[in-house]
């Protein structure tokens, strides 16, 4: 079945450092969607991605839709303590499957 | 334009009762989207639905959960005697279009005893 892989599951980074956190998924998708989710929060909508090879950037946000639309990064330059929290990406084929998700905890 | 309204906030339930989860999505919004969300976990999709109508239901177990959207009213998610496994967050989300961003309610925190 269809499946949306995240990694890593979790990252711990001093702050200033950089974070990457990579989906992948077991068939091509429509498009791509990424939301963060605060500890003990709901998740929070950052992006959506449709076209191949599209990349997006939000601040110190960097979000990339590979080539054959079946996987995705996002790239969080020199990470703050606000950065914090759970990145899920959510890939749509038909219905939205939601990644595992990549835990980032910084460092201050 | 008030955000995706969900309540009770928490819920303790008793095995064997029955637990009703409810979910205003935002103005002007018809698609509403259920998760499931265990601790240190993803959301797994439960079901999706459209005024009056479930869209696709293949994430909801298929004894116990019931889920609707009446053209009047809230979406409510619906668990018949409830058992501990079912103890979670459960997550509303409503989108203006099928495939567009998902607004996201703050969860109802279930709790089996």
């Amino acid at each position: 079945g269809q499946q949306v892989m995240q990694i890593p599951q979790y990252q711990h980074v001093q702050e200033g450092e950089d974070f990457t956190t990579y989906c992948n998924s077991s068939t091509t998708l429509s498009n791509i969607q990424w939301y963060k989710q605060r500890p003990g929060g709901h998740p929070v909508f950052l992006i959506q991605l449709v076209k191949s090879g599209e990349v997006k950037k939000q601040k110190r946000l960097t979000f990339q839709f590979g080539e054959a639309k079946k996987n995705s990064s996002l790239h969080i330059t020199a990470t703050q303590t606000t950065d914090v929290g759970t990145y899920f990406c959510a890939g749509r084929n038909n219905q939205f499957y939601f990644g595992t998700g990549t835990s980032l905890t910084v460092i201050p | 334009n008030a955000g995706v309204m969900q309540n009770p906030r928490h819920l303790v339930r008793r095995r064997g009762q029955e637990a009703r989860l409810r979910c205003s999505p935002m103005k002007g919004h018809s698609h509403v989207y259920w998760y499931r969300q265990l601790p240190e976990e993803g959301l797994k999709f439960m079901v999706y639905l459209q005024k009056e109508n479930i869209i696709d239901e293949s994430g909801m177990p298929k004894e116990r959960f019931s889920a609707e959207f009446p053209k009047e009213g809230p979406s409510i998610l619906r668990i018949q005697q409830v058992v501990r496994g079912d103890s979670a967050a459960y997550f509303c989300a409503s989108s203006p279009i099928s495939q567009g961003e998902q607004y996201f309610g703050p969860g109802t925190r279930l709790t089996v005893t």
